[in-house]
Formats: C-alpha cells, structure tokens, sequence
C-alpha cells in the first residue's frame, strides 16, 4: 500500500523567512510520480510540480524548490522568501501508476501561515 | 483553456436525503476521478472511470455510487446523506496513461 507522510502539521513564519516542507513517502512500485499542491482558504487544489521517480534532479521555480531524494523516500519542498500569499496548506501526493488512470494518495498536509 | 466543470459548487443537503454532484472533464480526456476531502483532512480517493467503466474503487461508501456516461462526464450519486457527508468533493480527469490529472474547483457539500 502506499502512504505518504507529512510530519508537520502547521508551520508559522515571518513574511519574507523560508519555509520547508518536509514530505515521506512508502510505495512498492519501481515507477511513480510525486505532486506538490497548494490549497488556498477558497479549497480549490492548485498544482505546483510533478516529479518522476527516475528523475531525482532537483529544480527551482521562481521562489519554489524541490528537492527529491529518492534514497530517503523524500520530496521536500522550500518557499524562498514568503509572502503573505503563501498562507495555504500544502498536500504531498504520490501516483499509482496503472493502465487505467493514476490516483493519488495525499499527505495529511501542512498548514503554511506566513505573518506580515 | 477549458478545465475541469464541477457543478453545483455549494450543495446544502438535510439528513436522508440524495445528492447528485456533477463533473465535467476537460475536452478528450477519457478518464475520471472523485476525491472527497472532510473538513481539516486530505483529499480521499473514492472511485475512477475509463471510458465509461469504473477503472479503481477506494473507500467509497456503499450509499455512494457513480458512472461515466457516453460524453465522458460523470455524476457522484449519494442517497441516505448522514452528517459525517459533509465535505468537498473534487472530481480530476486526465487522459488515460497521462501523467498528471487536473482537478476540479469542488463541490462542498453541507449535510444538516
């Protein structure tokens, strides 16, 4: 089964500090993908990144970066800089690659509250 | 670019009663996805489609069902609503094989 582990719950941060989000992840399947999505007050779920498992290569946007380590099962994700905007909870999400479509499973999700 | 329709986007239903969400993929995608996420949870996947047959089923209640009609929108049919319902209801669709799924705005429902 998978499972995927977002150990904090709530982060509170002064505007313009960086904030981490830590994400663990537990699959069998040798081909998967990870999401980041960030979910506003309003609810609706925006995409951030995908990442495949065959490509551990870290990127940055903009005030965004990812890190994935697939030797520690990890896919952190860092805000630079934060911004007010940023208040939003953040889901960690790994796909079930199958013929038939992908589901995801979600962390249980990080509050991000960033303080002017 | 058109996206993921989900109609109606508030729901406010009594105890007992029936609900039909709706959800309207985006143009060519042939596979869909209901996810219901309760206050302060994560999103849970309950159920998907491919060309109109159901591809997976997760924690979906027996008082729920779904189907994938021939212009590849589907409905989520909940009858005898209880209090523990009330959540939002997004609905993703991707073309078969894709990598990513787009979702919908949601529907919240609200069982009283």
């Amino acid at each position: 089964a998978q499972k995927v582990t977002q150990a904090q719950t709530e982060i509170s941060v002064v505007e313009k500090e960086d904030v981490t989000l830590d994400c663990v992840y537990e699959t069998r399947d040798t081909t998967y993908y990870l999401f980041w999505y960030k979910q506003p007050p309003s609810g609706e779920l925006v995409f951030l990144i995908r990442r495949n498992s065959f490509d551990e290569q870290n990127e940055i946007s903009g005030r965004y970066s990812w890190n994935f380590q697939k030797s520690t099962s990890s896919f952190n994700f860092t805000i630079t800089a934060s911004q007010v905007v940023d208040s939003a909870v953040y889901f960690c999400a790994l796909s079930d690659v199958k013929a038939a479509g992908n589901k995801l499973t979600f962390g249980g999700g990080t509050r991000v509250l960033v303080k002017p | 670019a058109a996206g993921v329709i989900q109609s109606p986007r508030h729901l406010i239903k009594e105890k007992r009663e029936t609900a039909t969400l709706k959800c309207y993929p985006i143009p060519r995608h042939d596979t869909v996805y209901w996810y219901q996420q309760g206050p302060g949870q994560d999103p849970q996947f309950l159920i998907s489609f491919y060309e109109k047959m159901q591809s997976d089923k997760g924690s979906i209640p027996d008082r729920f069902s779904a189907q994938q009609f021939s212009d590849y929108h589907s409905e989520l049919n909940m009858s005898s609503l209880e209090l523990g319902d009330s959540a939002l209801y997004f609905c993703a669709s991707s073309l078969v094989g894709a990598e990513e799924a787009f979702f919908g705005q949601g529907t919240r429902l609200t069982v009283v």
